[in-house]
């Protein structure tokens, strides 16, 4: 039973345009939430995360938002580029520094 | 700066043999973590440190023993390998010190057991 879901295994947007990848939790005990990034052959790199007492962190072209009453977090990147082309992780902190990860999304960026 | 370094990148096992995959930091981090990879299952956590000396059990940790004897390495090892252990391996580290800290990632260990 996943406890952090990312329920499109995959998206196609379009050079310019905005990407917005979307991530639900179960667990409202979920302090803290972070975005990875993955490009194949290659370890996660972190990008951008959250404290669960604030709605919306921003830094540069990536945005998370953070809705607790729905247990929903996303991820805009605005504007999307061909080098956003991966693969993201959304992560949630369970207790002390252990984290548990959703599936992933594909994301590819067109030109 | 190397930050995260796992050996060997690539391995070929047959079903029983044993191996060690290892995971070296140089952030003088005090936690570490293996994680696997399989296909639509995201990051699943097998054993973690807290610092040096110390192991524990994550969420799939059977098959699999760990130890952390300096601080800076993190080794996993397979005593009797089985086809449901071909995985993608990743380690990671995160500083102890400071909370809300992001994990830092080595490149992974592809392993395959026929």
């Amino acid at each position: 039973d996943q406890q952090v879901k990312q329920n499109s295994p995959s998206l196609s947007v379009q050079e310019g345009r905005i990407s917005i990848l979307n991530c639900d939790y179960t667990n409202s005990m979920f302090d803290y939430f972070l975005w990875y990034k993955k490009y194949p052959a290659e370890g996660p790199t972190f990008l951008i995360s959250i404290s669960s007492i604030k709605d919306k962190n921003e830094d540069g072209r990536f945005t998370v938002f953070l809705n607790k009453s729905a247990k929903h977090l996303s991820l805009h990147i605005v504007p999307s580029q061909p080098g956003d082309s991966a693969v993201y992780f959304c992560a949630a902190r369970t207790w002390g520094q252990n984290f548990v990860f959703g599936p992933g999304t594909r994301l590819s960026v067109l030109p | 700066n190397a930050g995260v370094t796992q050996t060997p990148k690539f391995r070929v096992l047959k079903t029983g043999q044993s191996m060690t995959l290892l995971c070296a930091q140089d952030m003088n981090h005090e936690y570490m973590y293996w994680y696997r990879q399989d296909p639509g299952m995201g990051l699943r956590l097998i054993h973690y440190s807290v610092g040096e000396g110390t192991t524990a059990k994550g969420e799939v940790p059977d098959g699999y023993n760990v130890s952390r004897l300096k601080k800076q390495n993190f080794l996993l090892g397979l005593e009797s390998a089985a086809p449901s252990q071909t995985s993608v391996y990743f380690c990671a580290s995160a500083g102890g010190e400071v909370s809300n800290q992001p994990q830092h990632f080595g490149d992974g260990t592809r392993l395959s057991i026929l």
